[in-house]
């Protein structure tokens, strides 16, 4: 059974632009989280999705969101990037919502912001 | 707030010892989770328990609901275990987030 995918792998951004990353959850998986990785800050939880909805949120600005497709892919957008926002953004899937289930990791996308 | 502090923090160990990580968390949950990751980033689920101790190959997790306390052990520690070892607690009421320790960097010299 594949893993999780994640693209793109390295992306390299300017400051104001946007962004947007994709998440391909394990075949059968219909929950995906979203989480941030810093030097700073470590692993922080963005957000989490099911059956196409958000059910919850970490503390995050507006700026970052999300969408889940029907085939249980996502995608996480962020719009006017900034310095801070480099880091290694990380997406899970489970088989069942909530986090009390096993999550199953992808790569994680680097992003760099100049 | 949840609060999820790991010790140590750094740990570098001979090859064949035997080795323990600590992680205590502040409310009440409904699972906690040993992450893995090496350089590079990628990061492995080790466990997920609620109570008890569940045990893969030469890793043990054990968990005190109680004093809200687990701890992840490795026997007979080899280089390939060198990594970033984090835990991560799911709480059992409000918003469900995982909120993660800061990690602990595990080091094996051969």
């Amino acid at each position: 059974k594949a893993g999780v995918t994640q693209t793109p792998r390295y992306l390299i951004k300017t400051r104001g632009q946007q962004v947007t990353l994709s998440c391909s959850p394990i075949s059968g998986h219909r929950s995906v989280s979203w989480y941030q990785q810093t030097p700073g800050q470590g692993l922080q939880f963005l957000f989490e999705y099911f059956s196409e909805t958000q059910r919850n949120k970490g503390n995050f600005p507006g700026r970052f969101s999300g969408r889940q497709f029907s085939n249980s892919r996502s995608e996480m957008n962020v719009s006017t990037l900034e310095l801070g926002d480099s880091a290694l953004y990380l997406c899970a899937s489970s088989l069942l919502p909530g986090l009390a289930y096993e999550q199953y990791f992808g790569p994680g996308t680097r992003l760099t912001v100049t | 707030k949840n609060e999820v502090e790991q010790s140590p923090q750094n740990l570098t160990a001979q090859e064949g010892e035997f080795i323990t990580i600590n992680c205590s968390y502040s409310v009440g949950i409904s699972a906690l989770h040993w992450l893995q990751q090496h350089p590079g980033g990628g990061i492995v689920s080790l466990f997920m328990l609620s109570s008890g101790k569940k045990k893969h190959g030469r890793l043990i997790a054990t968990i005190n609901i109680q004093e809200k306390h687990s701890s992840l052990h490795i026997t007979a520690s080899h280089p390939r275990d060198s990594a970033v070892y984090i835990c991560a607690v799911a709480p059992n009421f409000g918003n469900e987030k995982l909120t993660f320790g800061t990690g602990t960097r595990l080091t094996i010299i051969p």
